[in-house]
């Protein structure tokens, strides 16, 4: 079963407006952990923000922001005031910790392009 | 300073070769990992180790050995390549599983 989804192949976002993308995750683990990876053309990973399971307000870290609903199973990341640098493909990703192998399981991922 | 680094970044080779991709990070992390990503940008775990110690193996054929002969180092070997081994393999590393995962480069196999 897919751990992770992510329902939005590609979007489109004017430079300067925010844009949301989706997330939703199924796990029975009462512990875990949700990450965004950023992956722009040039292919490496790069990390943006977390969010804990056990954690109370939702994660922020500069233009990010984590919309964390927990009992919907979701995790949509917002990008607030889109730049053109901002264009890349977005990963969804969760940690289980009970399974005390540390690994992330991927969403397919959302290619957003910023249009100026 | 790189935190982890990957070599080789490209790789062409015939079917059927021996290779072996090489992975270091100087994070001071206890746990690496290797995914690959295929060409429709699917990302998935291949292996995780923990103190030189392998804790995932994720149904990967026996052809990928991965080596980690210090906690600094994990290495991926690969016997008789096939053309499906084509892909972006990336290595990581945490420190716990309360930090996020930072990942090298990547890798990007191509095989003929």
């Amino acid at each position: 079963a897919q751990k992770i989804t992510q329902t939005q192949p590609g979007m489109f976002v004017q430079e300067k407006e925010a844009v949301t993308l989706d997330c939703t995750y199924d796990t029975s683990d009462p512990s875990y952990g949700l990450f965004w990876y950023k992956q722009p053309s040039s292919g490496e990973m790069i990390f943006l923000i977390y969010q804990g399971s056990y954690d109370q307000q939702n994660a922020t870290e500069g233009r990010y922001s984590l919309n964390f609903q927990k009992a919907r199973k979701s995790a949509n990341l917002v990008i607030s005031a889109s730049q053109l640098g901002d264009s890349a493909m977005y990963f969804c990703a969760m940690r289980e910790n009970g399974s005390n192998d540390y690994k992330l399981s991927f969403g397919a991922g959302t290619t957003v392009t910023v249009r100026a | 300073d790189t935190a982890v680094s990957q070599t080789p970044k490209y790789l062409v080779t015939q079917m059927g070769n021996d290779k072996s991709i090489k992975c270091e990070q100087n994070l001071g992390h206890d746990t690496m990992y290797w995914y690959k990503q295929d060409s429709k940008k699917f990302l998935k775990i291949m292996f995780s180790y923990n103190n030189k110690e392998l804790i995932i193996n994720e149904t990967v054929p026996n052809r990928f050995s991965p080596k980690s002969p210090d906690k600094a180092h994990l290495n991926l070997h690969i016997n008789s390549l096939e053309l499906g081994d084509s892909a972006v393999y990336f290595c990581a590393s945490s420190q716990d599983i309360n930090n996020e995962q930072f990942f090298g480069p990547g890798t990007r196999l191509t095989v003929l």
